[in-house]
């Protein structure tokens, strides 16, 4: 299976900051099937990025995807005080479908 | 609006199985693939497979194979994941998404969740 490998495993930022959040695939990931989501305490994830670069439905232009094969990157380009989160990786080209570990965005 | 609603909490003793429910609402129940993630208490999340709704084809990841079990009602637009022969590892939230285009793609639609205790 697709081994993913988010870092850094918490990332401490403040407001109005960038944040680059990056994850690498143990083997390429096919034609780009990388997501993105985003996970607030008590709530279910939530889809922002498909297809490596799409910005699902209703999220912000703040955030967006780039990369290819096995290196994925995740960028937000201010922070807002909503954006304080977990955000998982996940690649769903080859079954099973893998999530990565998880990278903290905290407050500074 | 699209929704999913999953069945409440569970409390089991170690042995025991799990049958949790997921009503969706507001598109196709048969055009989307419904996908079944799970989290441990303060952990990551973890895929556990997935059913197309449509004709019932079930993938599970490797890991649940042979204890987990994907069904679905179309004609109440319900999806149903049982696991068995549970254990304390077996405590998490358990979710169902509704995948984003057909089946094998990434989930747009969660449900809220659905803790699952195991404990004696």
């Amino acid at each position: 299976e697709i081994v993913l490998t988010q870092s850094p495993g918490t990332l401490s930022l403040s407001p109005g900051e960038r944040a680059t959040l990056s994850c690498r695939a143990s083997q390429s990931v096919s034609t780009t099937s990388l997501a993105w989501y985003q996970q607030k305490p008590g709530q279910a994830p939530r889809l922002l990025i498909y297809g490596a670069s799409y910005r699902a439905t209703g999220v912000a232009d703040r955030f967006s995807g780039s990369g290819v094969g096995t290196q994925f990157t995740l960028t937000i380009s201010r922070l807002e005080p909503e954006d304080f989160a977990v955000y998982y990786c996940q690649q769903y080209g080859d079954s099973p479908l893998t999530f990565g570990g998880g990278t903290k965005v905290e407050i500074k | 609006q699209v929704q999913l609603v999953q069945s409440g909490a569970e409390l089991r003793q170690p042995g025991a199985s799990v049958k949790i429910s997921c009503k969706a609402s507001g598109y196709t129940f048969t055009k989307y693939a419904i996908h079944w993630v799970r989290q441990a208490p303060g952990q990551g999340l973890e895929w556990m497979g997935r059913i197309h709704t449509g004709d019932g084809n079930t993938r599970y990841s490797q890991k649940f194979q042979g204890r987990v079990t994907f069904t679905r009602d179309t004609s109440a637009s319900i999806a149903y994941m049982e696991v068995s022969t549970l254990t304390s590892e077996d405590t998490a939230v358990y979710y169902c998404a509704k995948d984003f285009y057909s089946s094998g793609y990434p989930c747009d639609y969660w449900g809220q969740g659905t803790l699952v205790t195991v404990s004696s």
